[in-house]
């Protein structure tokens, strides 16, 4: 059962406009979640992570916020660039290993 | 700095032949896994050592076998490869602090099982 949900397999933003990517958890026992970023080809890289403790992180151009209550978090990409379009994989620390979600894969457009 | 290196790159295997993917890690992390992506379903844990001389089950180990040789270089191997196994494997690694530190991924590993 997938712990970690990622609704959107698809996103299409233009260039310069915010981009943001929605994630849903299950398992309350979550306490620690990141977003990968991933190229064709590549591995996927660390992008950003928010500790359960608080509700928002920023780095740059990048927005991780934290919804407890409703399980859910969300990455804001302000403002979007075409060398942002990539897959995204939500994760949450599971204890021992990284749960992660599908992926959303994010389109910019000039 | 090579980082988490994984190898071969690429490799087509024949329904019931065995394998063994390689990966090493130059970074003096103590935790190791491996996963699978299929399309639609994400990034799965196959196994996963969280240090020197142990591993561990992930959600998804039928059919793998691992070898954590050494603190560097973490191996799985497929004793009789079948399509279900058609993958992109990633090794990873991870420092002290497990998981509250960045994992880093490798290259991947694209296997084909015909």
């Amino acid at each position: 059962d997938q712990q970690v949900k990622q609704n959107s397999p698809s996103l299409s933003v233009q260039e310069g406009r915010i981009s943001i990517l929605n994630c849903d958890y299950t398992n309350s026992m979550f306490d620690y979640f990141l977003w990968y970023k991933k190229y064709p080809a590549e591995g996927p890289t660390f992008l950003i992570s928010i500790s359960s403790i608080k509700d928002k992180n920023e780095d740059g151009r990048f927005t991780v916020f934290l919804n407890k209550s409703a399980k859910h978090l969300s990455l804001h990409i302000v403002p979007s660039q075409p060398g942002d379009s990539a897959v995204y994989f939500c994760a949450a620390n599971s204890g021992y290993a990284l749960n992660f979600g599908k992926g959303t894969s994010l389109l910019v457009t000039p | 700095n090579a980082g988490v290196t994984q190898t071969p790159k690429f490799q087509v295997l024949k329904t019931g032949q065995s394998m063994t993917l390689q990966c090493a890690q130059d970074m003096n992390h103590n935790s190791m896994y491996w996963y699978r992506q299929d399309p639609g379903m994400g990034l799965r844990l196959i196994y996963y050592s969280a240090s020197e001389g142990t591993t561990d089950k992930g959600e998804v180990p039928n059919g793998y076998n691992v070898s954590r040789l050494n603190k560097r270089e973490f191996s799985l191997r497929l004793e009789s490869a079948a399509p279900s196994q058609t993958s992109v494997y990633f090794c990873a690694s991870s420092g002290t602090g497990g998981l509250r530190n960045t994992i880093y991924f490798g290259e991947g590993s694209w296997l084909t099982v015909v």
